[in-house]
């Protein structure tokens, strides 16, 4: 079956633009997890999704925002970019929420360059 | 701040030997997870671990869970250039993962 599906894989932006990235979960995956991975502080939890509702939030400042739609794909968008929120993005999914004894599946992430 | 502390942060091998790789923790997880992640991919799971003191194996690699249900380690016997890659642990909380910073293993032939 097919597995997460992340888009675009990769993309370059200027500083104070926004940027949305999109995430298609597996098929008959309710929850969608997103995380930030930068070599210096490694993988980071930003937030979880279950049926469109918002489970946990990281600990990102506002810019940092998503949404999950009524076909469990989901989407994140940080606006104002700065220097430092290059990075790879993942998204994962999983049944059920994290911590409910499931299989998580991230997906290959989204590239994100800030210049 | 990373939550699980994960050494060690580099390892570099011959293939045919033995590794291990250790994480820790100052935080009690209800069970914690271990993936494999390669370059331009994202990371896949290996195991998870939900009891204290348990150990599971994976063809060569073994995970073991602390008693304490705190730690846990990542042993591969007999490397091979197919185990390089870089391991991370992670703890399993309510509605998210904490992960270790990950140790990077290199397998050479």
């Amino acid at each position: 079956k097919a597995g997460v599906t992340q888009t675009p894989r990769y993309l370059i932006k200027t500083r104070g633009q926004q940027v949305t990235l999109s995430c298609s979960p597996i098929s008959g995956h309710r929850s969608v997890s997103w995380y930030q991975q930068t070599p210096g502080q490694g993988l980071q939890f930003l937030f979880e999704y279950f049926s469109e509702t918002q489970r946990n939030k990281g600990n990102f400042p506002g810019r940092f925002s998503g949404r999950q739609f009524s076909n469990s794909r989901s989407e994140m968008n940080v606006s104002t970019l700065e220097l430092g929120d290059s990075a790879l993005y993942l998204c994962a999914s999983s049944r059920a929420s994290t911590g409910q004894g499931n299989t998580i599946y991230f997906g290959e992430g989204s590239w994100l360059t800030v210049v | 701040t990373q939550l699980l502390e994960q050494s060690p942060q580099f390892l570099s091998i011959q293939e045919g030997e033995n590794l291990t790789v250790y994480c820790n923790s100052s935080s009690v997880f209800s069970s914690l997870q271990w993936y494999r992640q390669e370059p331009g991919e994202g990371p896949v799971l290996l195991v998870t671990v939900v009891t204290g003191g348990e150990v599971k194996k994976l063809k060569r690699l073994t995970f073991q869970f602390g008693d304490a249900r705190k730690d846990s380690s990542l042993h591969i016997t007999a490397a091979q250039p197919g185990d390089t890659g870089l391991y991370l642990c992670a703890g399993v909380g309510d509605y998210k993962l904490s992960f270790g910073a990950g140790t990077t293993v290199t397998v050479r032939a």
